[in-house]
């Protein structure tokens, strides 16, 4: 989507192994979002940032990290995956946080 | 637990028909929104009803909301086939936290 990057688009991992996805914004929004979805449970939130180095968890954190040291890059790492992760990650973008948000593409995950 | 319950989760029309959607949401608001989510994509944002807001049109999107019932409703008339897609809604809560997304209902639209 415009003005929005996730990378990989694909990617399957062994159980245990580390795996970072990386959401780039070319729009200079301040609020940056994860969410996971799945069948049967809508998206749910993992991380959001409100700003440079600042982040908060969402309903679904157990097991993720995320960074951002830059406005353009907002940066999701599963420590150590498990099958549970398998799932299509959204990231989306809001210049406030409370209007219209910008999805990417999605990533679709898999852990075997 | 989820704040926004959209139903049904699945409708099948014939083109040209009217399609309605409704989402029932648990806490007081300052906005709802709605997104469209073809297969295989993002969503894309549709529309956005404040809570101080009845009803809100968009071509051909009309979405109404009820605080006191708390509820909303979208619907799309003249569907076309292209219209086949999820649709969610999405609550923002007072507070500044992140939207809340419901599951979506799968519309299916027959040419």
């Amino acid at each position: 989507d415009a003005g929005i990057t996730q990378s990989p688009r694909h990617k399957v991992t062994e159980t245990g192994t580390p795996v970072t996805l990386r959401c780039h914004q070319t729009e200079n929004h301040r609020y940056m979002y994860w969410y996971r979805q799945d069948p049967g449970h809508g998206l749910r939130l993992i991380h959001y940032s409100y700003g440079v180095k600042d982040t908060d968890k969402g309903e679904v954190s157990d097991g993720y990290s995320v960074s951002r040291s830059k406005t353009e890059d907002f940066l999701l790492t599963l420590e150590s995956a498990t099958s549970s992760q398998t799932s299509v990650y959204f990231c989306a973008i809001s210049p406030t946080g409370a209007y219209g948000y910008t999805f990417g593409s999605g990533t679709r995950l898999t852990v075997v | 637990s989820q704040q926004g319950e959209e139903d049904p989760q699945a409708l099948s029309i014939q083109e040209g028909e009217n399609a309605t959607m409704n989402c029932s949401y648990k806490t007081s608001i300052n906005n709802l929104q709605w997104y469209r989510q073809n297969s295989g994509r993002g969503l894309v944002h549709l529309i956005l009803i404040r809570s101080n807001e009845r009803e809100k049109h968009s071509g051909r999107l009309r979405v109404t909301l009820d605080t006191s019932k708390k509820s909303s409703s979208l619907l799309i008339t003249a569907s076309r086939a292209a219209d086949t897609a999820s649709y969610f809604c999405a609550t923002d809560l007072p507070g500044n936290t992140p939207l809340v997304f419901g599951k979506g209902t799968r519309l299916s639209v027959i040419a």
